[in-house]
């Protein structure tokens, strides 16, 4: 079965720091385009990044409101896509989900999602 | 970046009706649009890509029309599992951008 599951969200500080991962199972994770989307509470879907496949070298290309803040690194032993998230705002606060992008952009296969609380 | 606008923003309607929901770009995507279905506390489901093409398992009821800058989501007969919040997503240029979303209601 085709499957990802976010883990690793939780409550933390402005300014702190928390590393988000996604486990991939029943497909070639190598041969695919990941991303992490995330959504605040009661609004719309707003995309962070991804990370191209192997042939594309896993190179990352990120929205503006999180570059420089924000890493997604990948572990080829695990079949894990992961989320490195600094300098949080209390503006960061949502659940992030990590997807699988099938052709140009769409994206076909998502996890359940992990939420992420930035208040002190 | 490309701005991506639904409308309605939300859509009363009874099982069984038609309906159509609209998504406009700010500038032309070709036909790099994807639809998704989102229920509350739920991943979004995707329904159809490359503006037109029906997602392998979703019903035949749902369909994409569309390219350039205006698209179309309809529903051909309103079933009770389609009450949910509807999103169309450009995939010509990063970044990606998704509207803001349509929320399907019952009447």
């Amino acid at each position: 079965e085709v499957q990802l599951v976010e883990s690793g969200g939780g409550l933390v500080q402005p300014g702190g720091s928390l590393r988000l991962s996604c486990a991939a199972s029943g497909f070639t994770f190598s041969d695919h385009y990941m991303n992490w989307v995330r959504q605040a509470p009661g609004k719309g879907l707003e995309w962070i990044g991804l990370s191209r496949n192997k042939p594309n070298s896993y190179t990352t290309q990120y929205a503006a409101s999180v570059r420089g803040r924000f890493t997604i690194s990948r572990d080829e032993s695990t079949n894990s896509l992961y989320l490195q998230m600094n300098s949080l705002k209390t503006e960061d606060t949502a659940v992030y989900f990590c997807s699988r992008q099938k052709g140009a952009g769409d994206m076909d296969v998502w996890g359940q999602g992990t939420p992420v609380t930035v208040s002190s | 970046d490309i701005q991506m606008t639904q409308s309605p923003s939300t859509l009363s309607a009874s099982v069984g009706d038609r309906v159509t929901i609209t998504c406009r770009a700010s500038q032309s995507i070709s036909s790099w649009l994807a639809w998704y279905q989102q229920k509350p506390g739920k991943a979004p489901k995707l329904l159809i890509y490359k503006a037109s093409t029906l997602e392998s398992g979703v019903p035949s009821r749902f369909s994409g029309s569309g390219s350039g800058t205006e698209f179309t989501l309809t529903i051909s007969s309103l079933q009770p599992d389609d009450f949910a919040t509807y999103y169309c997503q450009q995939y010509n240029d990063y970044p990606i951008t998704f509207g803001q979303g349509t929320r399907l209601e019952i009447k």
